[in-house]
């Protein structure tokens, strides 16, 4: 069975500009969520979504938005890009009805180097 | 508020020898708690998770972590190190009080992990 997919694996882009990132979960997987894993630290919780509804919210600021379409795949936006929006984007799901308790599935990641 | 402390950037251990990743946590309520590697330019890929009962959890790859409500740790450890687990390891935790956001885990900030032959 397929894991998480992530794309782009590797982009770059200049500052002020727009990016979207996509995630296609594992099948049956129905929470999407997105992390911000910048260099040397761990990774830090941006956005979940369930059943096509946003379901928590990290402190990030307006710029980051996200969706998740019918077939559960998601969209990660950030818009006027900052050098400090560089990170590793990762995208993760949980198997359904293990609520609290489930583990992260992570996919491999979209490396965003902001110039 | 929700932390998790990982106090070692860093740790060292010889081929054959045990190891120990330290990981420290602060919730509000009971806490839940997962392991996860990462290698160079590699997603994260789940080792264990403590949820409740045995406070000994066994996990992939022949690791191991030992939940200590008193001292509210989680440390991972494995009895004979290889080379190949040389990598990145994050502690994380979720509030059981925390309601709604399934996917939101409190990652620490990593430690690396050097096995010399």
């Amino acid at each position: 069975d397929a894991g998480v997919t992530q794309s782009p694996t590797h982009l770059i882009k200049t500052r002020g500009q727009h990016v979207t990132l996509r995630c296609s979960p594992i099948s049956g997987h129905k929470s999407v969520s997105w992390y911000q894993q910048v260099l040397g630290q761990g990774p830090q919780f941006i956005f979940q979504y369930y059943e096509k509804e946003e379901r928590g919210r990290g402190n990030f600021p307006d710029r980051f938005s996200a969706r998740q379409f019918p077939n559960y795949s998601s969209e990660l936006n950030v818009n006027a890009l900052l050098l400090g929006d560089s990170a590793l984007y990762l995208c993760a799901t949980t198997s359904p009805g293990q609520g609290n308790t489930g583990e992260l599935f992570f996919g491999e990641g979209s490396r965003l180097t902001v110039l | 508020a929700q932390s998790v402390a990982q106090p070692e950037d860093q740790v060292n251990v010889a081929e054959g020898n045990p190891l120990t990743v330290k990981c420290t946590y602060s919730v509000s309520g009971n806490p839940y708690l997962f392991w996860y590697v990462q290698y160079p330019n590699r997603g994260l890929q789940f080792l264990l998770k403590y949820i409740t009962g045995d406070n000994l959890v066994k996990g992939s790859y022949g690791f191991e972590a030992e939940f200590n409500k008193s001292q509210t740790s989680f440390h991972l450890k494995k009895p004979s190190a290889l080379v190949s687990d040389s990598a990145l390891y994050f502690c994380a935790v979720r509030d059981s009080n925390h309601g709604g956001s399934q996917g939101n885990l409190i990652f620490g900030k990593g430690t690396k992990l050097s096995v010399k032959p």
